[in-house]
């Protein structure tokens, strides 16, 4: 149980474009998804909160306007990446709990690269 | 700010070998995250430990919480090559919150 699933695995796109990445809970509801990003041979930092039917809530210093985040069903939350730029390129990862735990389970990451 | 301290962040060993990492902070925890993550993979949970003085096992992983619920230790028995990963503990400071993680350890069990 408790499996989390993200697509795409990885993504290469031209620098301005706009990346969509998605993240399921496949086997429950998850009223909160997370979004982190990792750089390589570092550990996670957290970029956000998502709240299923709420707005989202941000860490310091991540631009709202930039990644935007959707979590428009207990089983999905999206990011989006707009106006990707080759500093945007990294390894995003999201993660799920189950109600009222503080137990986070984590999709296979997406692997941007901003070109 | 809540920090969480892992530490050693590197760790070359031979098989064969008994390892520890440890997670400290200031602050108690309402639980406690291990995670092992693969090149280019998400993180996967290993165990979550709630109970001050905690301690459960997981094979050759022997996984203990503090008493004071602020520390946290990993030790495998007789490490080996498949082991090899980063290790990721991960904190919660408020029952439902978000977890803040370690910097992580870098395990490689050379044969």
């Amino acid at each position: 149980g408790a499996v989390v699933s993200q697509h795409p695995s990885w993504v290469i796109c031209k620098s301005g474009t706009s990346v969509k990445i998605e993240c399921r809970s496949l086997d429950f509801q998850a009223t909160t998804m997370f979004w982190y990003r990792q750089f390589p041979k570092q550990s996670l930092m957290l970029m956000a909160t998502s709240n299923e039917g709420s707005k989202a809530t941000y860490e310091q210093g991540v631009e709202k306007d930039k990644f935007l985040i959707n979590h428009a069903s207990l089983t999905l939350s999206t990011l989006t990446v707009t106006s990707a730029h080759p500093e945007d390129s990294s390894f995003y990862i999201c993660s799920a709990s189950l109600p009222s735990t503080d137990t986070q389970y984590f999709g296979p990451g997406t692997r941007l690269t901003v070109l | 700010t809540q920090l969480l301290e892992q530490s050693p962040q590197f760790l070359s060993i031979q098989e064969g070998e008994n390892l520890t990492v440890y997670c400290n902070s200031s602050s108690v925890f309402s639980s406690l995250q291990w995670y092992r993550q693969e090149p280019g993979e998400g993180p996967v949970l290993l165990v979550t430990v709630v109970t001050g003085g905690e301690v459960k096992k997981l094979k050759r992983l022997t996984f203990q919480f503090g008493d004071a619920r602020k520390d946290s230790s990993l030790h495998i028995t007789a490490a080996q090559t498949g082991d090899t990963g980063l290790y990721l503990c991960a904190g919660a400071f408020r029952a439902g919150n978000m977890l803040t993680f370690g910097g992580g350890t870098r395990l490689m069990v050379k044969p």
